[in-house]
């Protein structure tokens, strides 16, 4: 089946910096990568959109200027997050299809500690 | 709008069969995806309904009634790796909606 790696699994940063966080699809052109955050016992709350070489779309209430995505090419999107708080504290997923609407391939997650 | 409902958490004993039910409201719909979440990790796909009926993997089932906006999963002969959160996803005219998942345990 198709591959999805994130990396890192875990970052501690402390308030104020930045982070970035690689979501890699290893064994096919994703067309579609899907950024989600999910906070323990909750279930996943979709972030962004990004489709390869166009600006990502964002969903309501998640700060476009704060997450920044990149799509730059069929194997990877990047998410950035600025200025990290404690509140941005979170398990971040990632998930890459062929289309849009068909099954999604998970990345393993990354634990994001801000301190 | 856009509504994906299912159970909190339900319990079974282990050797047992559960099902978890799953309805949705979504604006324009292609299939229905279960996935199979344990703590701490990310989602892992188990099945994807689109037509009506019941698809069988193993000790997995899926089933969708299209018109009734419903599905279940079946699990058979639970283990207690089975123990885990279970979502449900559809798939429409926006990308996919997630269920807020179902958190079982099995028992022995």
């Amino acid at each position: 089946g198709a591959v999805v790696s994130q990396h890192p699994s875990r970052v501690i940063c402390k308030s104020g910096t930045s982070v970035k966080i690689e979501c890699r699809s290893l064994d096919f052109q994703a067309t579609t990568m899907f950024w989600y955050r999910q906070f323990p016992k909750k279930s996943l709350m979709l972030m962004a959109t990004s489709n390869e070489g166009s600006k990502a779309t964002y969903e309501q209430g998640v700060e476009k200027d704060k997450f920044l995505i990149n799509h730059a090419s069929l194997t990877l999107s990047t998410l950035t997050v600025t200025s990290a708080h404690p509140e941005d504290s979170s398990f971040y997923i990632c998930s890459a299809s062929h289309q849009r609407d068909l099954e999604q391939y998970f990345g393993p997650g990354t634990r994001l500690t801000v301190t | 709008g856009q509504n994906i409902d299912q159970p909190t958490e339900m319990t079974a004993t282990e050797g047992a069969i559960v099902q978890i039910n799953c309805t949705y409201q979504t604006s324009g719909f292609n299939g229905l995806f279960w996935y199979q979440q344990h703590a701490g990790e990310a989602p892992t796909f188990l099945s994807y309904n689109v037509l009506d009926g019941l698809e069988e993997k193993g000790r997995f089932s899926s089933f969708l009634s299209r018109s009734k906006g419903y599905s279940y999963l079946l699990l058979k002969e639970l283990q207690m790796k089975d123990s885990a959160s279970y979502l449900c996803a559809a798939s429409g005219n926006t990308p996919l909606v997630f269920g807020k998942g179902t958190r079982l345990s099995v028992i022995a």
